[in-house]
């Protein structure tokens, strides 16, 4: 285990339905990422939080929105997907940036989401 | 532009054969990391190893060792005696160093299957 979890590891929702993923690392990290894993794609950063404060959004669509409340949680609220969105969503924690071994990201398991 | 190149998409070796994983990267920073992840069926990256751009000595972990060479901007990862356990997506990754928070460009990964 990486001291990364992420709930829930499978989802499958309509395309006017509003869900959240959720993410929670036990590290006392104080960054948290969220990724995109299509097939046959490179991973894709989406959104990056430094101390709770977003500071990269990767071009992402609206339908996507982040949510980061405390340094150990992240959340990822989902409304009016589109099938193309279906995907493995992975979060992953680090050390805050301008600390030491800030780019060594630790990974979580990954929710899998259908969009139907 | 910083880029990560994967060119082997999948190796298929059989149990105790050495395999060596490839990553060819571009990157215009004098300081830079270098970084491998395993991704097993489960779904998680799981960290193997970072390297600073200013550290070319070649690192051995167990049946894992990694060749870095600026020169050709390579850094391979070599698995020796491989065994089934292995058989997963291996990711290699490139990040901005200097302090800066270093967001993972990662390549598209190659997929090793090890057959007993």
């Amino acid at each position: 285990e990486t001291g990364v979890t992420q709930t829930p590891r499978h989802l499958v929702m309509g395309m006017t339905n509003k869900k959240s993923l959720k993410c929670e690392q036990h590290l006392g990290h104080n960054a948290m990422y969220w990724y995109k894993q299509s097939a046959k794609k490179p991973l894709e950063l989406m959104f990056v939080y430094n101390f709770k404060e977003q500071t990269e959004n990767n071009s992402v669509p609206s339908r996507f929105s982040p949510e980061c409340p405390n340094s150990s949680h992240l959340f990822l609220h989902l409304h009016t997907l589109q099938p193309e969105d279906s995907a493995l969503y992975l979060c992953a924690s680090s050390r805050g940036r301008g600390t030491s071994r800030s780019n060594e990201q630790f990974f979580g398991p990954g929710t899998r989401l259908t969009v139907l | 532009a910083q880029k990560v190149t994967q060119a082997q998409t999948e190796i298929s070796v059989v149990e105790k054969e050495d395999v060596t994983l490839d990553c060819v990267y571009e990157t215009r920073d004098t300081t830079y990391y270098l970084f491998w992840y395993k991704q097993p069926p489960s779904g998680e990256l799981v960290f193997l190893i970072r390297r600073n751009s200013f550290d070319e000595q070649n690192e051995i972990s167990g049946r894992y060792s990694w060749n870095f060479q600026k020169s050709t901007s390579s850094f391979n990862f070599t698995i020796t005696a491989s065994q089934v356990v292995d058989s997963a997506v291996y990711f290699c990754a490139l990040s901005r160093g200097g302090g800066s928070q270093g967001n993972l460009i990662f390549g598209k990964g190659t997929k090793l299957s090890v057959k007993p």
